[in-house]
C-alpha cells in the first residue's frame, strides 16, 4: 500500500543511547518531515527535507539528526537520548504546497 | 511567527448534535488552511482543505470555509457520530507556496450514544 511507513512503532532507550527511528514513503514526494508529538502542544517541526540531500531545521531541532540520501528514506537520528525526548514521532510527506501531507503511524519513544 | 489558536477540548457531544470547532490563525502571506483528523491511536490524516480565500474544503460531512478578513477556518458538521471521536488539528501553511505547516494543539471529541 502505499504511504509513509515508519519503523520502529514503540522504543524503550536508556539515557544516553542513540538510535535511528526510520521513515519511508513510496509516493515520490519530495518533500518530508519529521514532527514530535506531546500532550497539550500539538505537533512540532524537528526538521525537514525538500529533497534527495536537502535538510533544514524545524523549530525543536536539538539532539536530532537527519540526512536525505534518497527520495524515498528520511530517517530522524537521536544522538544521545534525553527523557525529555520522550514523546510521539511522526513522519510525513507531501509532494508540494496547498497539497497537504500524508503521515505516518507514528513512532512511541519512551526515553527512561 | 506563524501560530494557530484553536478551540481547547475536550468536546463532548451526544451523537447526531452539531458541532464547531473554532480556528483562528496568523500567518506569513497566503497559506492554504488544513483539518487533521488523529483516531486513537494512529497518524494524522487529511480531513479536508481550503487554498483560497471563500473556498469551503468538506469530506466526510465536515465542512469548513477559508476566511480570510477573519483569518478563521472552522471546522463544522451538521451531525455527529460515536465514530467521529477523534482529535482534530487545525493547520495553516506557513505562507503562500510553503509546504511547512504550523499546527493548533489540537481538540479532542468525544460523541457519545
Amino acid at each position: 500500500n502505499a504511504g509513509v511507513t515508519q519503523t520502529p512503532k514503540f522504543q524503550v532507550l536508556k539515557t544516553g543511547q542513540s538510535m535511528t527511528l526510520q521513515c519511508a514513503q513510496d509516493m515520490n514526494h519530495e518533500y518530508m518531515s519529521w514532527y514530535r508529538q506531546d500532550p497539550g502542544m500539538g505537533l512540532r517541526l524537528i526538521h525537514y527535507s525538500v529533497g534527495a540531500g536537502i535538510t533544514d531545521q524545524g523549530e525543536v531541532p536539538n539532539g536530532y539528526n537527519v540526512s536525505r540520501s534518497t527520495t524515498e528514506d528520511f530517517p530522524l537520528r537521536l544522538l544521545s537520548a534525553a527523557p525529555s525526548q520522550t514523546s510521539v514521532y511522526f513522519c510525513a510527506s507531501t509532494p508540494g504546497s496547498g497539497l497537504g501531507y500524508t503521515f505516518g503511524s507514528g513512532t512511541r519513544l519512551t526515553v527512561v | 511567527g506563524d501560530s494557530v489558536t484553536q478551540m481547547e477540548g475536550p468536546v463532548t457531544l451526544s451523537e447526531e448534535a452539531f458541532l464547531t470547532i473554532n480556528c483562528t490563525y496568523t500567518a506569513t502571506g497566503y497559506p492554504s488552511l488544513f483539518w487533521y483528523v488523529q483516531y486513537p491511536g494512529e497518524g494524522l490524516q487529511l480531513l479536508l482543505k481550503a487554498t483560497k480565500a471563500d473556498d469551503k474544503g468538506s469530506n466526510k460531512g465536515f465542512e469548513a470555509t477559508y476566511r480570510k478578513e477573519t483569518t478563521s477556518f472552522h471546522l463544522e458538521k451538521g451531525s455527529v457520530q460515536v465514530s467521529d471521536s477523534a482529535v482534530y488539528f487545525c493547520a495553516p501553511s506557513s505562507g503562500a507556496g510553503s509546504y511547512q505547516l504550523t499546527f493548533g494543539k489540537g481538540t479532542k471529541l468525544s460523541v457519545i450514544p
